[in-house]
């Protein structure tokens, strides 16, 4: 079975702090995500990799960064975290470009900024 | 912009119901998801479509990709509580980035 695992399940964080959110994925997937899901706004894509250093803008970044160093690994950085970037965080990773759909998805982490 | 769309929202049903939730676009997707979200865990894949037309089975549930590639349904047959969750569907065009439904919330009662 892939395993994806996050960081943390929850977390508490004050505004201006540097918050970073850590995924590892155990099958060998090229691909990783970020989403943030907010009621009402459903899933939204902050930032995708589809290889080691590499880097692609979501439809949110702003406001956030990544990092991938390593092929199983994902990090989401929160440079000065703000209220507005409560949410909860969720880590996906898929196999390959032709079955980049097929998600896998962490359980989530849910930030609250105070 | 590609955008699904899905109903109902929200569904509350009684234990042994049947029911269907619908995925619709106006745009071509190379395939379709569907997943189910459990409350403060993430989504998990439950199929793929490929081919207009396709019908997969899993358990009681059925999936359907439209003849054009355009929408796509889930249908449950003898709801059980168990199949309580957030069911979305997802797909795109190609490439890596997968657009997501807004969801149907599905509440089944015993």
């Amino acid at each position: 079975d892939v395993k994806v695992t996050q960081s943390s399940r929850y977390l508490v964080k004050r505004t201006g702090e540097k918050v970073f959110l850590e995924c590892v994925q155990d099958m060998d997937h090229e691909n990783m995500f970020w989403y943030r899901q907010d009621p009402g706004l459903g899933l939204r894509l902050i930032y995708f990799s589809y290889d080691v250093k590499m880097k692609e803008k979501g439809d949110i970044p702003e406001g956030y960064s990544v990092s991938r160093e390593k092929k199983e690994r994902f990090s989401l950085i929160l440079e000065s975290a703000s209220t507005n970037q409560t949410s909860m965080y969720l880590c996906a990773s898929s196999h390959l470009r032709d079955r980049a759909h097929e998600q896998y998805f962490g359980p989530g982490t849910r930030l609250t900024v105070t | 912009t590609q955008l699904l769309e899905q109903s109902p929202q929200f569904l509350s049903i009684q234990e042994g119901e049947n029911l269907t939730v619908y995925c619709n676009s106006s745009s071509v997707f190379s395939s379709l998801q569907w997943y189910r979200q459990e409350p403060g865990e993430g989504p998990v894949l439950l199929v793929t479509v490929v081919t207009g037309g396709e019908v997969k089975k899993l358990k009681r549930l059925t999936f359907q990709f439209g003849d054009a590639r355009k929408d796509s349904s889930l249908h449950i047959t003898a709801a059980q509580p168990g199949d309580t969750g957030l069911y979305l569907c997802a797909g795109g065009p190609g490439g890596f980035k997968t657009i997501f439904g807004a969801g149907t919330r599905l509440f089944v009662k015993a």
